[in-house]
């Protein structure tokens, strides 16, 4: 059974500061999705992770991920309050019609200024 | 907008009352997901769908029942409505065969079971 683990779960920062969210999984995948959500919203799709190594930047946000370590980072930099939402990686598994996502159980971000 | 419309976007039911929640959408799209949002747990699948009448249990399917007779349509039934089925429901859509485009998600439904 694939377990997705997000750490740390609650992140509060100051605005103009940087850090990192990380994304651990259990078993061998080969795409990571990034994703947004506000509260009371739906889910935003930020970035999609392809292959090993991949790393893909928008705005302060820059994903990346090691299929090898299985692991994915959302970076941020220099918070402002506009990033406070949760952000959830999920994981594909499965093949061909039995494919679907797994997802972390998200890291709730405040943005203070 | 990825065309895909949930009903009802509220409900509240009582336990032991059968529910029906419907995702829509507009596109064609042959992949279609149900999942559950609680704290703590993120989004856990219920059951997906490959095509009419194709469909497979996801990770807590228990308690739940779907339907896909026509493509736009996917329902998620509740037989028998519990206080642990308060929830709140999201509905995804994959576009194309592959994984290079991530799920489209519906607007959800925030159901209330007392």
């Amino acid at each position: 059974e694939l377990k997705v683990e997000q750490n740390p779960l609650f992140l509060s920062m100051q605005e103009g500061k940087n850090y990192t969210i990380y994304c651990n999984y259990s078993t061998t995948s080969d795409r990571l999705y990034w994703y947004r959500q506000d509260p009371g919203k739906s889910l935003e799709s930020l970035f999609v992770l392809l292959s090993n190594g991949a790393v893909k930047q928008e705005g302060r946000l820059m994903a990346s991920l090691d299929t090898k370590a299985r692991l994915s980072t959302l970076h941020i930099t220099a918070a402002v309050h506009d990033l406070s939402a949760t952000y959830f990686c999920a994981v594909k598994i499965g093949e061909t019609s039995g494919s679907r996502l797994t997802f972390g159980e998200g890291t709730q971000l405040t943005v203070n200024p | 907008d990825a065309g895909i419309t949930q009903s009802p976007r509220h409900k509240v039911t009582e336990t032991g009352t059968p529910v029906t929640l419907r995702c829509h959408q507009t596109e064609n799209h042959r992949y279609m997901y149900w999942y559950r949002q609680d704290p703590g747990h993120g989004l856990r699948l219920i059951h997906y769908s490959y095509g009419v009448k194709d469909t497979d249990k996801g990770e807590v399917s228990d308690g739940y029942s779907v339907s896909r007779s026509k493509t736009e349509d996917f329902l998620l039934t509740l037989e028998s409505a519990t206080s642990s089925q308060t929830s709140v429901y999201f509905c995804a859509i994959r576009f194309g065969q592959g994984w290079n485009s991530p799920l489209h998600f519906g607007n959800g439904t925030r159901l209330t079971v007392t």
